[in-house]
């Protein structure tokens, strides 16, 4: 069946460094817009980033535009968030989620289990 | 970037009962709309797609409407499953595709 696992979340210290994973199977990854998704402790979604199926294009949040980078490894079935100059309010628990095939306008379907992001000092 | 506005923040019913969840975009989206649930500790489920469209397996007490600016989620006959948030998002724009700011449904 579709599954993403997302992993690499963990505690890091404000202006450090983090990057995640998100292994993908059960479908043709290569196939399917892919993007993050956050949550801050106790608050709602805040969309992140996508990213087209052949990385021609990518869409960041204001919030992150300059500080993280999304890249995708389809021979891999992998999708990466490079977060740098992390800041407290990045804190979160990171969701990665399948678009569609060649678009995202049928929603996200499915979400991974998400991995937990905190930065402090 | 588009505004979603969700309403009410907070609502509290009864098994049984019809629930309307309003999605308001701050400029038109056509019907580039989804809606989402999420319990606490899990990732959010897609619920409706198309602002009417109900994504597979999901029950058909759950139904969408709506378009342009305004949207709403209708579920007919609420079931204890059914205490969640639930989240609108907007597919119309590539530029950034916001969500809601939820609406949590709880039991009274």
């Amino acid at each position: 069946q579709v599954q993403l696992v997302e992993s690499g979340g963990g505690l890091v210290k404000p202006g450090g460094s983090l990057r995640l994973s998100c292994a993908a199977s059960g479908f043709t990854f290569s196939d399917y817009y892919m993007s993050w998704i956050r949550q801050a402790p106790g608050k709602g979604l805040e969309w992140v980033s996508y990213i087209s199926s052949s990385t021609t294009t990518i869409y960041y949040a204001d919030s992150v535009k300059g500080r993280f980078t999304l890249s995708r490894d389809n021979a891999k079935n992998s999708l990466y968030l490079q977060m740098n100059s992390l800041r407290a309010e990045d804190t979160a628990v990171y969701y990665c989620a399948r678009g569609n095939r060649g678009t995202l306008v049928q929603g996200l379907h499915p979400w991974g289990q998400g991995t937990l992001v905190t930065v402090s000092s | 970037d588009i505004q979603l506005t969700q309403s009410p923040s907070f609502l509290s019913a009864s098994v049984g009962d019809r629930v309307t969840i309003t999605c308001r975009a701050s400029q038109g989206i056509s019907t580039y709309l989804a809606w989402y649930q999420q319990k606490p500790g899990k990732a959010p489920k897609l619920l409706i797609y198309g602002a009417s469209t109900l994504q597979s397996g999901v029950p058909s007490r759950f139904s969408g409407s709506g378009s342009g600016t305004e949207f709403t989620l209708t579920i007919s006959s609420l079931q204890p499953e059914d205490f969640a948030t639930y989240y609108c998002q907007q597919l119309n724009s590539y530029l950034a595709l916001t969500f809601g700011g939820g609406t949590k449904v709880e039991i009274k």
